[in-house]
Parts: structure tokens; C-alpha cells; sequence
């Protein structure tokens, strides 16, 4: 299995471009959600998905978009990025939506988008 | 709100010097709470679980407790490959958002 994946790992854009960050897992995980990482802020919740065409908001989703067509993938869509979007993005997924162990989120390794 | 404070921000030790990271916390309901360690440029990596206050998990140097207010990570004779940030985070009952404590940097020295 190859985890968690995210592409690309480095993204650097100018104001107002738009773009998309890719996740993908291959676990067949129920539950897969985005964080945005800032220094000395801890990992926020942007968005997640508890199952395929089911998304909900998280503590910080304004300027970002998503979708869940299939179970596999998760992308995440930065509408006219600005500079307050610079951050490391991550990307995780977990089997079950439920509670118990399957809760347990296993993370991707991570894009470091600069906004200039 | 949910909250999770994790003290202190940065702890430096010896290799050998054992010592204690803590996580507080302020939730609802509590389903779960999470330790990660993360590495510099990579994605947070799995810990332990600890759903209910009195549980205790242990991982060859750590060993995670849990009390109703609070968690520790508690690290025996550390070595310097286990610097690392530690992350504590909580999912609580009614939701399916975890929310994560800003994290303790961790420098072990040999």
C-alpha cells in the first residue's frame, strides 16, 4: 500500500491563481479530512469527508473547495489563493467514521504552498 | 469549544534524562485523544489512543496516560533520535472534527 499520497509537494503561486492539491489513498479509508499547518498554530481542520459526495466544513474553510466523487480521492481547491494561504497542507484519512481504532488518521506527507 | 493546550512549547534534554509532556484539554464529550510525532518536512505519524481517564499505553521509550483534564507523554532515557514534535489532539463525541494542540518540540542531545 502506498499510504497517503499528496501532490505536488512544492507549490509556490501568485495572488488570484487558483489550483488544486491532490490526496489520494489506497486503504479503502471512510473518512479522509485536509489541515493546514501554520507555526505555532497546530494542525487546522479545513474540510473532511466522511464517505464519497459527503463534505462538511471544518474550523477554516473559507478560500478553499472540495468534492469526494470516489472513496480513493480527496482534492482540495484554493478558488484565487492569497498570501494568508502560505502553508504546509496535509492530507489524512482514516478507515472509519465511527470511533474505536478505526479512527485513527494516518497522514500524507504534505504541500508547502508559497502565495507571493 | 473544544481545546487542546500542550506544554511546554520546547524541551531540551540529555540523552538518558527522562521527562514529561503534557496535553490539556477541554471537550465535550471525549471519543478519543491522539499522540502523533512529527518529523521536520514530513506528515504527523501515529502514537497511541487513549479513549477513557486511568488508560495507560506504552511504546518502547514513551508511555502515554490519561486523566479526565489531561494527557501525558511520558519518555524514559531518551535518545536523540527521538526529537521530534509531539502532537496531542481530541475528537469529541458529537462531531467528526479532531482538534490538535499546537505541539512540544523535542531536542534530545547525546
Amino acid at each position: 500500500n502506498a499510504g497517503v499520497t499528496q501532490t505536488p509537494k512544492f507549490q509556490v503561486l501568485k495572488t488570484g491563481q487558483s489550483m488544486t492539491l491532490q490526496c489520494a489513498q489506497d486503504m479503502n479509508h471512510e473518512y479522509m479530512s485536509w489541515y493546514r499547518q501554520d507555526p505555532g498554530m497546530g494542525l487546522r481542520l479545513i474540510h473532511y469527508s466522511v464517505g464519497a459526495g459527503i463534505t462538511d466544513q471544518g474550523e477554516v474553510p473559507n478560500g478553499y473547495n472540495v468534492s469526494r466523487s470516489t472513496t480513493e480521492d480527496f482534492p482540495l481547491r484554493l478558488l484565487s489563493a492569497a498570501p494568508s494561504q502560505t502553508s504546509v497542507y496535509f492530507c489524512a484519512s482514516s478507515y472509519s467514521k465511527l470511533g474505536g481504532a478505526r479512527d485513527t488518521q494516518y497522514f500524507g506527507p504534505g504541500t508547502r504552498l508559497t502565495v507571493l | 469549544e473544544d481545546q487542546v493546550t500542550q506544554s511546554p512549547e520546547a524541551l531540551r534534554l540529555q540523552e538518558g534524562e527522562s521527562s514529561s509532556l503534557n496535553c490539556s484539554y477541554t471537550v465535550s464529550g471525549l471519543r478519543g485523544l491522539f499522540w502523533y510525532r512529527q518529523d521536520p518536512g514530513k506528515g504527523p505519524e501515529f502514537l497511541f489512543t487513549l479513549y477513557s481517564a486511568g488508560e495507560e499505553k506504552e511504546k518502547e521509550r514513551l508511555k502515554a496516560t490519561l486523566t479526565k483534564k489531561e494527557s501525558f507523554l511520558h519518555i524514559t532515557a531518551p535518545k536523540p533520535e527521538d526529537s521530534a514534535t509531539y502532537l496531542c489532539a481530541v475528537r469529541n463525541t458529537g462531531g467528526f472534527k479532531t482538534i490538535f494542540g499546537a505541539g512540544t518540540r523535542l531536542f534530545v542531545k547525546a
